[in-house]
């Protein structure tokens, strides 16, 4: 089975507070992403990565940045975390094979609260 | 640009009833379409997904889905509900050549009565 890590299920930051949150696949997938989940508004993507090194911004990047050094490790960095940041943090992978694309595999979540 | 819509907020079934979870998509060309389900406290788990051809699609756990392009509509099915189907569903809308990026809905939150 994949299996996607999310290394903390629960963080509690302060405003202003540099946070990272670190996601690790063990199934060789190239493509990784990051999502943010609030109630009412689904899944929104903030970044993916479809190689190591390489990310591009989803819908909502603003006051998020990524980093890919390896290809099973992608890590979410808010610089400086403010309210609005609180919410839950999905990790996800995925193959770029054809007939597997798009299907994603994803962390058990980080709930996130910025006080 | 590709959206989804999911009309239904939340849906009360009782057990052993049938169930259907409306799904209704955007997309410029032949999509990728998924059905997620997340269970309190967890991470999203593929129920079913459909890429081409047959369109009606099983998935886990006795769902199955149906595609009709001419609806723009993947609806999520299941002839007889159990309690531990309670969960939250999102449908989602994903290209063939964007690196697999997909586009969620907002979700259906599904209660079942006993």
């Amino acid at each position: 089975d994949v299996k996607v890590t999310q290394s903390s299920r629960y963080l509690v930051k302060r405003t202003g507070e540099k946070v990272f949150l670190e996601c690790v696949q063990d199934m060789d997938h190239e493509n990784m992403f990051w999502y943010r989940q609030d109630p009412g508004l689904g899944l929104r993507l903030i970044y993916f990565s479809y190689d190591v090194k390489m990310k591009e911004k989803g819908d909502i990047p603003e006051g998020y940045s990524v980093s890919r050094e390896k290809k099973e490790r992608f890590s979410l960095i808010l610089e400086s975390a403010s309210t609005n940041q609180t919410s839950m943090y999905l990790c996800a992978s995925s193959l770029r094979t054809s007939g597997r694309i798009g299907e994603l595999f994803f962390g058990e979540g980080s709930r996130l609260t910025v006080l | 640009a590709q959206s989804v819509t999911q009309p239904d907020i939340h849906i009360t079934v009782s057990e052993g009833a049938s169930l259907e979870l409306r799904c209704n998509y955007s997309y410029g060309a032949t999509p990728y379409l998924f059905w997620y389900v997340q269970s309190p406290g967890q991470g999203l788990q593929l129920l079913l997904k459909y890429f081409s051809g047959d369109t009606l699609v099983q998935g886990i756990k006795g769902f199955e889905a149906e595609f009709k392009r001419s609806q723009s509509s993947f609806n999520l099915r299941k002839p007889s509900v159990h309690w531990s189907d309670a969960a939250e569903y999102f449908c989602a809308v994903g290209g063939r050549t964007n690196a697999g990026k997909s586009t969620f809905g907002d979700g259906t939150t599904l209660t079942v009565k006993p």
